[in-house]
């Protein structure tokens, strides 16, 4: 069974600071990782999904990385501001090499960022 | 481009009442949908998952059903709310191909009293 475990649970940190979130997956089998943001009482946006087969991926002042053999995937935020304050989550799926029409994700409980002026 | 509608936004309901959240998904065709409750202090749970008209897959036993009348409609109903059921419900949605995102709605805030 999968599990995802993001640390830390919070992170507070002054504006223009780069920093990185990680996360944890117990079962390496998978083809991609998915990380999202979520806004206070909002949905998730999705932020970038990192295949299996690539090392990084860049969307912006994100980068996100994969090790598979590790279980680690981290989330790079460049020069942070203010509006990158909310809770980041990241995501893996359920089942071992599910892709297709059995595919379903594991949530971690994410990291609380804020970032202060 | 494809859109997720959740309704209604928030919704507050007594113990023992009927509940009926939807979803649909445009500008796609034979989705995957997902109905996840996310409760406080917790991480997202998946509740069901449909891969097509009227395929359900339950994933915990509770007092929930879904049903998927159309090929983008998703709807979460109970018979009889419990305060437990009480939490934040979001609907998802995904396409078939191996790696591709899976995109949210903006939730449903179900406060049971």
């Amino acid at each position: 069974k999968q599990e995802v475990t993001q640390i830390p649970a919070a992170l507070s940190v002054p504006e223009g600071e780069n920093l990185v979130l990680n996360c944890s997956f117990t079962d390496s089998a998978i083809y991609n990782l998915q990380w999202f943001r979520q806004d206070p009482g909002k949905g998730l946006t999705s932020l970038l999904l990192i295949q299996s087969s690539q090392r990084e991926q860049t969307s912006g002042r994100l980068n996100a990385s994969l090790d598979k053999s590790s279980g680690r995937s981290t989330l790079y935020i460049a020069a942070s501001q203010p509006g990158d304050s909310a809770t980041y989550l990241c995501a893996a799926p359920s089942s071992p090499n599910s892709g297709g029409s059995n595919y379903k994700l594991t949530f971690g409980k994410g990291t609380l960022l804020t970032v202060n002026p | 481009s494809q859109t997720i509608h959740q309704w209604p936004a928030t919704l507050v309901q007594p113990v023992g009442s009927p509940l009926s959240l939807e979803c649909t998904v445009e500008g796609t065709s034979n989705p995957n949908l997902y109905w996840y409750r996310q409760a406080a202090g917790r991480g997202l749970q998946l509740l069901f998952y449909s891969v097509g008209i009227g395929q359900i897959s339950s994933e915990v036993p509770q007092n929930l059903s879904a049903s998927r009348p159309q090929d983008r409609q998703f709807i979460l109903s109970s018979k009889k709310l419990l305060l437990s059921d009480s939490g934040f419900y979001l609907c998802a949605w995904r396409g078939r191909r191996v790696n591709t995102e899976a995109f949210f709605g903006q939730g449903t805030r179900l406060t049971v009293v």
